[in-house]
């Protein structure tokens, strides 16, 4: 089945250190997002790209970057990670024509 | 920017009994209305949604109404089951892409 898939699912790293969040699909959607989920405070836009060519900031990008490598890459990079950057993330895709987003397994993140 | 409540943020129901979750937006520009369900340690499911040209839709035990004038839509699930245990997100669809701004959640138990 089309799906979209993260890697790592769970990291543990140290404040100051690089780290880099993985995610694919093979739904062949040309829309992708990563959002950060904390408790109490819902799904908070990051990074959005329509197509390979574009990169658009969301509500909270402020330390983080994004790549979007081919249509079914999107990467999420912390260039020097935070505690307060701790979180559940997502990434999800929709396709041009719909705004149905579909969302991967995500990514649990704990920055010590 | 798009600016989405939702009420309650917890809600415990007997089996059996309904369940109504309701979230108000701000941006009268905004024309689509998804529920995500998130069961524990999972991703968010799309379950229903809605757009702004249709006032009502169901599916099965669930349905979701809108309100335009008023700028607020609801969940309703009737005959509630323990598997409808989870937390739910609704979202309203932001500006001429595909950026969805997320409600905080609401977490609906279902006791036996």
């Amino acid at each position: 089945d089309a799906d979209v898939t993260q890697t790592p699912r769970n990291r543990i790293t140290k404040t100051g250190k690089r780290i880099m969040l993985e995610c694919s699909q093979t739904k062949g959607h040309d829309r992708m997002y990563w959002y950060r989920q904390d408790p109490g405070l819902g799904l908070r836009l990051i990074y959005y790209s329509f197509d390979v060519k574009d990169i658009n900031k969301g509500e909270i990008s402020d330390g983080y970057s994004v790549s979007r490598q081919a249509q079914a890459k999107f990467s999420l990079s912390l260039e020097s990670a935070i505690p307060n950057q701790t979180a559940l993330y997502f990434c999800a895709t929709s396709d041009s024509g719909g705004a149905r987003q579909f969302f991967g397994p995500g990514t649990r993140l704990t920055v010590l | 920017g798009e600016n989405v409540e939702q009420h309650p943020s917890t809600l415990s129901v007997q089996e059996g009994d309904s369940a109504v979750i309701k979230c108000t937006y701000s941006d009268s520009a905004s024309n689509y209305f998804p529920w995500y369900k998130q069961e524990l340690g999972k991703r968010p499911q799309l379950i229903i949604d809605i757009r702004s040209n249709v006032g009502e839709k169901k599916d099965q035990r669930i349905a979701v109404t809108l309100n335009k004038t008023a700028k607020h839509f609801s969940l309703h699930i009737t005959e509630t089951q323990p598997e409808d245990s989870a937390v739910y997100f609704c979202a309203a669809k932001t500006g001429g892409g595909n950026k969805l701004t997320f409600g905080t959640g609401t977490q609906l138990k279902v006791e036996l």
